[in-house]
């Protein structure tokens, strides 16, 4: 069965870094997302991708986040100055249609840690 | 604006026993509801989805969840419950303004007593 995957699933980096956050979406979706869990919160929506722009971001994807699509396969995630509080798990997601009742196919994430 | 609110933090039951993950949901729309599990150190599985059909929905491993309007309710159930379920279990609602971008619910970790 097609999955999402994401790597590294692991990255540990000292604040002020860049970090580049890397997905392949499913191979025939055309809606993509990036989703993070700060430990112990819930899972809170950061940005929403559809033909090759963002369709909508949340207040915590601001300008030290971007995202891109570089070929036809890989989904990233670049934060370019990381701060401490950017430690969480980020999980990649894609949807065939990005209707409402379309299921969101999650990556397995990608714990990210900032010291 | 949409959300939802799961009523436990932390479940536990007995093998064996029955399950209940409780969910409530705000929506001024007709909502798409969802169930994901995240078992340790991996991803969020699909569950069981409802949208707008049938409203006792059928999900993987034993799991169903019934859609109540009249009480804003999703609950998840599972008649007899096995060791491989203990996880975490979100509850998600779409939201129909903009993107249809999922919202967690705060998640409900349910642990299994042998």
């Amino acid at each position: 069965e097609p999955e999402v995957t994401q790597t590294p699933s692991h990255q540990v980096t000292q604040m002020g870094q860049e970090v580049i956050l890397r997905c392949v979406p499913i191979s025939n979706h055309l809606y993509f997302y990036w989703y993070r869990q700060i430990l112990g919160q819930k899972v809170e929506f950061l940005v929403s991708f559809y033909n090759n722009e963002i369709s909508e971001k949340s207040e915590i994807f601001d300008d030290q986040f971007s995202v891109e699509r570089p070929d036809g396969s890989n989904f990233t995630l670049k934060i370019r100055s990381t701060k401490l509080e950017d430690s969480a798990m980020y999980f990649c997601a894609s949807s065939e249609q990005g209707q409402g009742s379309d299921t969101q196919y999650f990556g397995p994430g990608t714990r990210l840690t900032v010291l | 604006a949409q959300s939802v609110t799961q009523l436990d933090s932390h479940v536990s039951v007995s093998e064996g026993t029955p399950v209940l993950l409780r969910c409530n949901y705000s929506s001024s729309y007709s909502p798409s509801l969802f169930w994901y599990v995240q078992h340790p150190n991996k991803g969020l599985q699909l569950l069981l989805k409802y949208t707008s059909a049938a409203t006792l929905v059928k999900g993987i491993n034993g799991f169903e969840a019934e859609f109540k309007k009249s009480e804003t309710s999703f609950h998840l159930t599972k008649p007899s419950a096995h060791m491989s379920d203990a996880a975490e279990y979100f509850c998600v609602v779409s939201d129909r303004r903009g993107t249809y971008k999922y919202i967690f619910g705060t998640g409900t970790r349910l642990k299994v007593l042998a």
